[in-house]
């Protein structure tokens, strides 16, 4: 059964103080993985998708890596703005359109 | 708009009663899906349309549940005699390029909360 599970559930970091988020995944044939992140009362808004293991993609402190069984968000230095929950998804093997999403890591930085 | 509309974009419901959620995608999205999401929780996918197409309907969780796309573009999402357990915000997506770019653009979503 595809499964994507998300570490910590919850993380509170002090601003500037650097960490990662993990995503594991059990996709056969991955085609995608994708990190989305979700603001209270919005939807999900995309920010990378990787495809292959060594794959890396940045977008301001957010840096985004692959393995082949895992992704990390890595947040260099922080902002309180960067708090948000982080989802990470992957097509299911059994058919493209459907994407299973993991249940988010909630960041919360403090000023 | 420029963003997936949603509408509307809170229903309360009393249990037994029908509810129908809106979905305007962004002008020329081929691909249109909905979402549900419970509090907590990642959002799980209900179904896929490519145009008025359906092509994927198989994470609706009864036949209470029930979408339409009848000219490819606004999609309505109804849902028949409402249980507690559809309490949800329901998720709209379209894209255009979905399958290379793993992008989708999603409304605001709709929250249903049933009595």
């Amino acid at each position: 059964e595809d499964q994507v599970t998300q570490s910590p559930e919850a993380l509170r970091l002090q601003e500037g103080e650097s960490s990662s988020l993990n995503c594991s995944y059990t996709v056969s044939g991955l085609r995608g993985l994708f990190w989305y992140r979700q603001d209270p009362g919005k939807g999900p808004e995309f920010l990378f998708t990787l495809y292959s293991a060594g794959e890396e993609k940045e977008k301001e402190r957010l840096k985004a890596t692959l393995t082949k069984k895992e992704s990390f968000l890595h947040i260099t230095a922080p902002k309180p703005e960067d708090s948000a929950t982080y989802l990470c998804a992957a097509p299911n093997s059994g058919g493209y359109q459907k994407v299973t999403f993991g249940i988010g890591t909630k960041l919360q930085v403090i000023p | 708009g420029a963003g997936v509309s949603q509408s509307p974009r809170y229903k309360v419901a009393k249990r037994g009663q029908d509810v129908a959620l809106r979905c305007d995608p962004i002008s020329g999205h081929v691909s249109l899906f909905w979402y549900q999401q419970a509090l907590g929780q990642g959002p799980e996918f209900l179904t896929y349309f490519q145009n008025e197409a359906q092509l994927d309907k198989s994470g609706l969780p009864s036949d209470r549940f029930f979408a339409e796309r009848p000219e490819g573009s606004v999609s309505t999402l109804k849902i028949q005699r409402t249980q507690q357990e559809d309490s949800a915000v329901y998720l709209c997506a379209s894209s255009l390029a979905w399958t290379s770019t793993g992008e989708l653009f999603f409304g605001e979503g709709s929250r249903l909360t049933v009595l």
